[in-house]
């Protein structure tokens, strides 16, 4: 079982739409990412967390230590978010462990 | 500055062949990372150096060798690769020492081994 784990694997909205995506892990963690990979490889940082949650335009990161769980929201999604979303755990201070990451089809 | 660059961008190779992947940051950043991607599967930790020294080695088979001139550059030394060894290779960097920064990733180089 991966410590950390994405739901769910495929999602697919239309363009106005809210999405959530889920992230649990299974082990103590310090500080969890949100990455974003557009087709075509290059990864972006979409949010590094620790406790709360933080907003950047129309996204929002939440984490739950205590229940060991993070929620990326989308809101008015647009077909330009198309792209795989990951969570990856900081287990340690230099190593990441990645979730299987979610990916999102969002239509016109 | 908030780029990670990598060259080459497309990478094809034979079995026999000698190459190099190279990463350069001019963030200042202290630990600089190699990731390995396979399609549709998550990036698999390689290497990862910390203050021009290798702190993390994944097990990675000995025909990739990584190599840190200086803080700003990381090289990947290919050779003998097999065609399973055929995915995007990403280097990524963070502010490193003790304590959790984001990390910063370059756009890949697509690796073909024929």
């Amino acid at each position: 079982k991966n410590e950390v784990e994405q739901s769910p694997q495929n999602l697919t909205a239309q363009e106005g739409e809210f999405i959530t995506i889920n992230c649990s892990y299974s082990v103590g963690i310090s500080a969890l990412h949100w990455l974003q990979q557009h087709p075509g490889g290059g990864i972006v940082s979409l949010f590094m967390l620790s406790s709360g949650k933080k907003k950047h335009g129309r996204l929002i990161a939440t984490i739950n230590i205590q229940e060991k769980h993070s929620s990326l929201h989308i809101t008015a999604s647009h077909p330009r978010d198309s792209a795989v979303y990951i969570c990856a755990a900081h287990m340690d201070t230099d190593k990441l462990i990645f979730g299987t990451g979610t990916r999102l089809q969002v239509f016109p | 500055d908030t780029e990670v660059t990598q060259t080459p961008k497309h990478l094809v190779m034979g079995m026999t062949n000698k190459k190099s992947l190279k990463c350069e940051q001019h963030m200042g950043h202290r630990a600089m990372y190699w990731y390995k991607q396979k399609a549709k599967k998550p990036p698999e930790l390689m290497f990862v150096y910390s203050y021009e020294k290798l702190s993390i080695n994944e097990s990675v088979p000995s025909r990739f060798s990584p190599e840190c001139p200086n803080s700003s550059l990381l090289n990947l030394h290919l050779h003998a690769l097999q065609p399973e060894d055929s995915a995007l290779y990403l280097c990524a960097s963070s502010q490193g020492g003790q304590a959790y920064y984001e990390q910063y990733f370059g756009p890949g180089t697509r690796l073909t081994v024929t």
